[in-house]
């Protein structure tokens, strides 16, 4: 059974619209991350959350916006969809306090038309 | 700025034979070296890991190499199997509670 899951699996939605992506862990760990993958940038680290917390942020945009309503919970909200969003997302958690090992979730394939 | 690189894009390999992948890092403070493992269709996966007081990793048919004067380190993978085709992603980070960096990636197609 998967530890990370991710949903929806696959989505298409029209440029301007919002998304949200769910991601759940039952791995136990107090960290959850959200990277995207696409042809531009093979594997590209978003947020990173610890103990519901967000500790990192290397997206630019405010267009996306995780939210943590549990500690094992992080979805992401995308506003103001654009084609450029076109992409893979994955979810990711690791036990921060004790190694850096990321597990991934199989990933929410969104593509903007 | 990069903080991985990886090289090559793109490697095909014959089963059997030894693929070697390439990485290197910038920052001198990185200590913690994992390669994830990725299929077409799955998200990433650790496959092993290195710390930077090591100079060589094993684990079966993967083992890694790690130079730290140099700041390279590489994957070699022997007796290559067709279901060893995948993208491998080596990755750096100084340790725990800390941002782990992704290098691009390497395609490895491996041909019966």
């Amino acid at each position: 059974d998967p530890k990370i899951i991710q949903k929806p699996k696959y989505l298409v939605a029209v440029t301007g619209s919002e998304k949200i992506l769910i991601c759940e862990q039952y791995l136990g760990h107090n960290a959850m991350y959200w990277y995207r993958q696409s042809a531009k940038k093979p594997l590209e680290f978003m947020f990173s959350y610890s103990y519901q917390k967000l500790m990192d942020n290397q997206t630019a945009s405010s267009r996306f916006q995780p939210q943590s309503s549990k500690k094992n919970h992080l979805d992401l909200q995308i506003t103001a969809l654009k084609p450029d969003d076109s992409a893979t997302y994955f979810c990711a958690s690791s036990h921060r306090d004790s190694g850096n090992t990321l597990y991934f979730g199989e990933g929410s394939r969104l593509i903007v038309v | 700025q990069q903080q991985v690189r990886q090289s090559p894009q793109s490697l095909t390999v014959w089963e059997g034979e030894t693929a070697i992948l390439n990485c290197s890092y910038e920052d001198s403070t990185f200590n913690y070296f994992p390669w994830y493992q990725q299929f077409p269709g799955e998200g990433p996966a650790l496959l092993i890991s290195i710390r930077s007081v090591s100079d060589k990793k094993e684990d079966g048919r993967f083992t890694i190499f790690f130079n730290k004067r140099e700041k390279k380190l590489s994957l070699h993978i022997t007796d290559s199997q067709p279901g060893d085709s995948a993208t491998y992603f080596c990755a750096a980070s100084r340790g725990s509670n800390n941002r782990i960096f992704f290098g691009d990636g390497t395609q490895l197609v491996v041909k019966p």
